[in-house]
Formats: structure tokens, C-alpha cells, sequence
């Protein structure tokens, strides 16, 4: 069985700092990783996906994250945060063979403040 | 783009009443899949069918029930509704032929059981 782990429950950056959003992940396989931000009453958007090549995947609003195989994670990274930033984000893994389900973390709170 | 709704973005029942809550997308995604969100739990995995007829139980499927009698609905039952399913119930739905598991969500229902 897969698991992701978000060890901060909330992150907080003064608007302009770089920010760090950690995930792990444990799964049998290849990994199949991903990265949501959720808004106030909102459903899920989609940020970002690593599937296969470059360790280093860029996604919507200026994210990027950094898969690590060795280590089993893939951290969200912004270079410079705003404040609209804030919000959940969700890290989720899914195995590259067998169920296409999402398994997701318990999400880290961002605060980014002016 | 995708779009993936729900029926209803707020719902209040009663404890013992039959609930129904109805997912529509409109991409011809041969999978889709109901999750809860519960805060510093993630999203759980409730069904999820990859077929029309098709279910398959996910992590937490008890105390629901699923129907997708056409390929674009798929609705989860909650046979007699209990408080400890007061949660946001959010839909998504993914295509296998893009081979990344990638999934769009609805914009979530949140469910009050009093």
C-alpha cells in the first residue's frame, strides 16, 4: 500500500521569502506524484506532476518541486512567495501500475504574510 | 478544460436519512472516484470506478454506496446518514489513456448530519 507523509501541518513565509512545502512518499514501484492547492470552499487545482524524466518539475503560479528518489520525496519549492499563495496544498503518489487512485497526504497550511 | 460538478455545494440531513450526492463530468473520463476531506486527515478515499456498472471499494467504504449507471454520473449514497459522515465530500475523475493518473476535482459538497 502506498502512504504520504506531510510532516508540517502549517508553513509560514513573509511575502517575498522562498518557501518549502515537504512531502514523502512510500509506494511500491514507480511513483506517479503530484501537488493540489485547495482555496478557501474550494475543490482541488491542479499544481504540478512528476511522471517520468526531469527531477525538477515546474507547474502553475511560479511552483516548482524536486523529485528525489533516494530520499522518497518531492517538495513543493516557490522562489519568491505572495500572499495570495496562501491556501492547502496536497501532495498525493499513486503507483505507476495497478490502482489509478491518488493517495494523499493530511496537507500543510500556508501562510504567507505581507 | 475539464469540469467536474457537484450537486450541490452545501447539504443538512438528518441523522437515519437517506442521502445522495451526484457527481457529473463532462470529458468522457472512464474513471472517477469519491474521497472525504476531514481536517488533518487528507482526502480518503471512499469508491471509485474505472467503468460504467464498475465499483471498487477504496479506503474508507463503509457506511456508503456507489451508482454509475452512465459514464458521466457517479453518485455516492449514504443509506442512513450518521454524524460521523459530516465531512466535504469531493468528486474527481481522471482518463486512462493519458497514462498519468491526473485527476479533476468538483468543487465539493460539504455534508452537515445532525
Amino acid at each position: 500500500a502506498q502512504s504520504v507523509a506531510q510532516p508540517e501541518d502549517q508553513v509560514n513565509v513573509a511575502e517575498g521569502n522562498p518557501l518549502t512545502v515537504k512531502c514523502t512518499y512510500s509506494v511500491s514501484g514507480n511513483p506517479y506524484l503530484f501537488w493540489y492547492v485547495q482555496y478557501p470552499n474550494r475543490g482541488l487545482q491542479f499544481l504540478l506532476k512528476y511522471i517520468t524524466g526531469d527531477n525538477l518539475v515546474k507547474g502553475s503560479y511560479g511552483f516548482e518541486a524536486e523529485f528525489n528518489k533516494s530520499q522518497t520525496s518531492f517538495h513543493l519549492k516557490k522562489p519568491s512567495a505572495l500572499v495570495s499563495d496562501s491556501a492547502l496544498y496536497f501532495c498525493a503518489v499513486s503507483p505507476d501500475m495497478g490502482r489509478r487512485a491518488l493517495t494523499f497526504g493530511s496537507g500543510t497550511r500556508l501562510q504567507v504574510q505581507p | 478544460d475539464v469540469k467536474v460538478t457537484q450537486s450541490s455545494r452545501y447539504l443538512v440531513k438528518r441523522t437515519g436519512e437517506k442521502v445522495f450526492l451526484e457527481c457529473v463530468q463532462d470529458m468522457d473520463h472512464e474513471n472517477m472516484f469519491w474521497y472525504r476531506q476531514d481536517p488533518g486527515l487528507g482526502l480518503r478515499l471512499i469508491y471509485f470506478s474505472y467503468d460504467v456498472k464498475m465499483k471498487e471499494k477504496g479506503d474508507i467504504p463503509e457506511g456508503y454506496s456507489v451508482s454509475r449507471e452512465k459514464k458521466e454520473r457517479f453518485s455516492l449514497i449514504l443509506e442512513s446518514a450518521s454524524t460521523n459522515q459530516t465531512s466535504m465530500y469531493l468528486c474527481a475523475s481522471s482518463f486512462t489513456a493519458s497514462g498519468t493518473h491526473e485527476q479533476y476535482f468538483g468543487p465539493g459538497t460539504r455534508l452537515t448530519v445532525t
